[in-house]
């Protein structure tokens, strides 16, 4: 079935640091592909989206480009900040389905000054 | 727009009660999710409801049940409390036919 992997964490930088988190899945087809963002003590909000092949997700200086070749979806900034400190979780809906998301098991990232 | 709205926020139950948790979906979205997140792990899937039917079911048992009313909000009902039931929920709302999924806050559940 399909499935998420991410890298293990936590994953401790310090500031202005390069993040790279890797994320590789395996699906049906060529679903949409998510990163979500939890921080401390909070839900899921969506960091960024890549609906096709080669689509450049971004948001907030976050990016991540869908690999088809390498069935990749790794998240990458270029100078992380302290207020980045949180869990990433990469994403994709099964079969494309509508609103069900199949997870991976999320990496904790921790930015010091 | 208030985007998803769950209550309450935090709960306590003990061994074998049951509890009930209410999630409203962002304006304009018909479809809403259940997940439950154990500490330190991604969100699993628990069931998913549209036009007021369980549309898709994750791999829960039958203690975890749910409803959706005209209005769109839901709530997820779970009975008989395991101790492994403690947790984050999460719900989600959707539009239909599209994956990109809201969440809302959550509800902290702490079986004692």
């Amino acid at each position: 079935g399909d499935s998420v992997t991410q890298m293990e964490g936590p994953v401790t930088l310090s500031e202005e640091a390069f993040l790279t988190i890797n994320c590789t899945y395996t699906a049906t087809g060529y679903p949409s592909l998510f990163w979500y963002v939890q921080y401390p003590g909070e839900g899921l909000q969506l960091l960024l989206k890549a609906t096709k092949a080669d689509d450049k997700g971004s948001n907030k200086g976050f990016e991540a480009t869908y690999r088809k070749e390498t069935t990749s979806f790794h998240l990458e900034k270029g100078s992380v900040q302290v207020s980045d400190s949180a869990v990433y979780f990469c994403a994709l809906p099964p079969n494309n389905q509508g609103g069900k998301l199949i997870f991976g098991q999320g990496t904790e990232l921790s930015v010091k000054p | 727009d208030a985007g998803v709205t769950q209550s309450p926020t935090h709960l306590i139950k003990t061994r074998g009660q049951q509890v009930t948790l209410r999630c409203s979906p962002k304006s304009g979205h018909d479809t809403v999710s259940w997940y439950q997140q154990a500490l330190g792990q991604g969100p699993q899937f628990i069931f998913q409801y549209y036009e007021e039917e369980e549309r898709q079911r994750g791999n829960f048992p039958d203690r975890f049940s749910g409803h959706q009313f005209p209005n769109y909000s839901s709530e997820l009902n779970v009975n008989a409390l395991l101790l492994g039931d403690s947790a984050l929920y999460l719900c989600a709302s959707s539009l239909s036919g599209l994956s990109e999924a809201f969440f809302g806050q959550g509800t902290r559940l702490t079986v004692v």
